[in-house]
């Protein structure tokens, strides 16, 4: 089965600066899909980017990347340039692939919450 | 406007009166699942379907039921709802071939 652990449950944050929210997973599949999603306090849930066991490339989107360390079996989202509206809750999520799921069995973390201060 | 739209957004019930939470794609997506968001417990996926009769079970299933008779309507029902039941629920869709799921905007609901 797979897990997620996001054991950071509060993070503090300077405007400007970059933050690193960390997340590791346990599966024992070779192809995996890993996720994070935002979720301000309005409560929707924003996709933000995406990283495949395979992409030898760590993920990019705009001031967020994934730092993806397969061998210690991490994905930590790196957010660059932090804003005041970044202040939300944040997920990491997986999910297997070829396991005929259509990349839908989805597992999320607990969250880490992230506060941006002026 | 491309959205997942959930009714109803907040809802108070009594325990084993049976109620059905709407879900409703605009994108024609092949995908969409439910979730519940629970204090200190992440999101949660109850159900998944691939496409229109196909559904599967996702982490806590126990207590929920799911149909896909359509390919824009996903609704969760609850046959015999229980205070334990009590959680903010998302539904979520996803175009096959793609890794961003759009989720809705929530049910809050509350079983006494």
């Amino acid at each position: 089965a797979q897990k997620i652990t996001q054991t950071q449950p509060g993070m503090f944050v300077q405007e400007k600066e970059a933050v690193t929210l960390d997340c590791t997973y346990d599966t024992s599949d070779q192809s995996y899909g890993l996720f994070w999603y935002k979720q301000p306090s309005s409560g929707e849930m924003i996709f933000l980017i995406y990283q495949g066991s395979y992409d030898e490339q760590n993920a990019t989107e705009g001031r967020y990347s994934l730092n993806f360390q397969k061998a210690r079996k991490s994905a930590n989202l790196v957010i660059s340039a932090s804003q005041l509206g970044d202040s939300a809750m944040y997920f990491c999520a997986m999910t297997p692939r070829g396991k005929g799921t259509g990349f839908q069995k989805l597992v999320f973390g607990t969250g880490t919450r992230l506060l941006v201060s002026p | 406007e491309a959205q997942v739209t959930q009714n109803p957004r907040y809802l108070i019930t009594v325990t084993g009166k049976k109620l059905t939470v709407t879900c409703s794609q605009n994108m024609n997506h092949e995908y969409m699942s439910w979730y519940r968001q629970d204090p200190g417990l992440g999101l949660r996926q109850i159900y998944y379907s691939m496409n229109v009769e196909v559904t599967d079970k996702g982490d806590v299933p126990e207590g929920y039921k799911v149909s896909r008779k359509e390919k824009r309507n996903f609704p969760l029902i609850l046959e015999s709802p229980s205070p334990n039941q009590t959680s903010l629920y998302f539904c979520a869709s996803r175009k096959r071939g793609a890794y961003e799921q759009y989720f809705g905007p929530g049910t809050r609901l509350t079983v006494t």
